[in-house]
């Protein structure tokens, strides 16, 4: 099945700080989307962006399909951005199931 | 607010016991489906419904059970439970075309804890 991977695993930073999280994966996809998960547990809409680049406020994402890879950007990042972020991508087969990636855990220091 | 609506919020129960988890999905969706996140594994599917019938299967558990009702609500069933089924038990559901481009909307979960 379609692998995704997500870059790094880890990230911590100071406040104010921007970060690109990477989500790579291993077939042609017709869908992609981000989440962030909070410390409570939620997880929230980030994008849904199979191709191009979007942005909402101080986030924005690109999906280059052709090579597999998408990439979230944060900038001026703030305490409340803490959590980690996902990205999935359909499995094979049209049932509209995602494959989620292990997850980018963000921490931003005040 | 995702539209999707879980209950319980949190549950703690003893080993052995069964629990069902509830969920309904955003007006007008017809696919639900369940997610389990532990904190070693991710978050892995276990089924879909579509429209009261199981579309897709992931790596349920025999001891676990879902369906899907009329009305388009779905419930998770979990039974002769144990310590590592501790879990946060998602849905989500989606309009689902048919074509892997529905947008997954996920509720807030229901946080198991087996003691």
């Amino acid at each position: 099945g379609i692998q995704v991977e997500q870059s790094p695993p880890d990230l911590i930073l100071q406040e104010g700080a921007n970060s690109t999280l990477r989500c790579n994966f291993s077939d042609s996809v017709n869908n992609l989307q981000w989440f962030h998960q909070n410390p409570w547990g939620q997880l929230i809409n980030l994008f849904y962006i199979p191709s191009g680049t979007k942005q909402n406020g101080r986030l924005s994402a690109t999906t280059v399909a052709t090579e597999r890879y998408s990439l979230l950007y944060i900038s001026s990042s703030q305490t409340t951005d803490s959590g980690v972020y996902f990205c999935a991508v359909p499995s094979s087969g049209n049932t509209g199931k995602l494959i989620f990636g292990q997850g980018t855990t963000l921490q931003v220091k005040p | 607010d995702s539209g999707v609506t879980q209950t319980p919020k949190h549950l703690i129960t003893a080993t052995g016991q069964r629990v069902t988890l509830r969920c309904s999905p955003r007006s007008g969706d017809l696919s639900v489906y369940w997610y389990q996140q532990s904190l070693d594994q991710g978050l892995q599917f276990l089924i879909q419904y579509y429209n009261g019938e199981e579309r897709a299967k992931g790596n349920i558990l025999e001891r676990f059970s879902a369906q899907q009702f009329p009305d388009l609500h779905s419930e998770l069933n979990l039974s002769s439970l144990e310590l590592g089924d501790s879990a946060l038990y998602f849905c989500a559901s989606s309009v689902d075309p048919g074509t892997n481009t529905g947008e997954l909307f996920f509720g807030e979960g229901s946080r198991l804890t087996v003691l």
